[in-house]
């Protein structure tokens, strides 16, 4: 999920469950969604992306989920396992903002332990 | 493949000081993203260009912040005169497209700290 401010939501499953990373996004005419994986020490890193005429996106070990009704993204990570561990993002894109200025949410910290 | 290059990667530098934060995108992307991350605001955007031309710098928090893309492989973030709210961590992207979609690849990073 989103957050405001200081910390960030984490969440925390065992090595090998999957995990589910949640994301609200702000703008109705975005139509252009995005992940990336953030390690300590690192810069974001792609992960998948979705347009907004697919409500399911499959990647390796990935899928992300699309809802406009509610306006809610989330991604799913199957078999979870410790180089999973990182800060995910979600960002959309689209919209007024054209698809070069991506809005970035707060983040989710994902802790995979063993 | 190198990916987006950025230098150095840690600052340390007194208040009232020039930084020039560099940057080598991925060679054949046409648009260069500079972005600032703090805990409290995430991550910004503060200015991308699309072929070597500014295009949107609404990001850029003060006349203090300039970024310069003089060719296709090289941009600078400069903050002069550099202040303690400044310290953050700072990533150039790059992207090639920027139509249907626009992935955008991230580099390591530059560590500012502003004493």
């Amino acid at each position: 999920g989103e957050s405001v401010g200081l910390h960030l939501p984490t969440l925390s499953v065992q090595e090998g469950d999957n995990s589910i990373i949640n994301c609200a996004y702000s703008n109705s005419a975005s139509d252009y969604f995005i992940w990336y994986k953030q390690e300590s020490g690192k810069g974001p890193q792609f992960i998948i992306d979705i347009r907004s005429n697919m409500d399911k996106r499959q990647g390796q070990r990935v899928t992300v989920l699309l809802n406009k009704t509610v306006k809610h993204l989330s991604l799913q990570i199957a078999a979870t396992q410790p180089g999973d561990s990182a800060v995910y993002f979600c960002a959309e894109g689209g919209g007024s903002g054209g698809y070069n200025k991506l809005i970035f949410g707060a983040g989710t910290r994902l802790a995979v332990h063993p | 493949d190198a990916g987006v290059i950025q230098s150095p990667r840690h600052e340390v530098t007194e208040m009232g000081q020039e930084v020039t934060l560099r940057c080598k995108p991925i060679s054949g992307h046409n648009s260069l993203f500079w972005y600032r991350q703090t805990m409290m605001r995430g991550l910004e955007l503060l200015i991308y260009f699309n072929n070597n031309v500014p295009i949107d710098d609404s990001g850029m928090p003060e006349d203090r912040f300039s970024a310069k893309m003089p060719n296709a492989s090289f941009s600078t973030l400069k903050i002069q005169p550099s202040e303690p709210r400044d310290s953050a961590v700072y990533f150039c992207a790059s992207s090639f497209g920027g139509s249907a979609k626009n992935i955008q690849y991230f580099g390591a990073g530059t560590r500012l700290s502003v004493l």
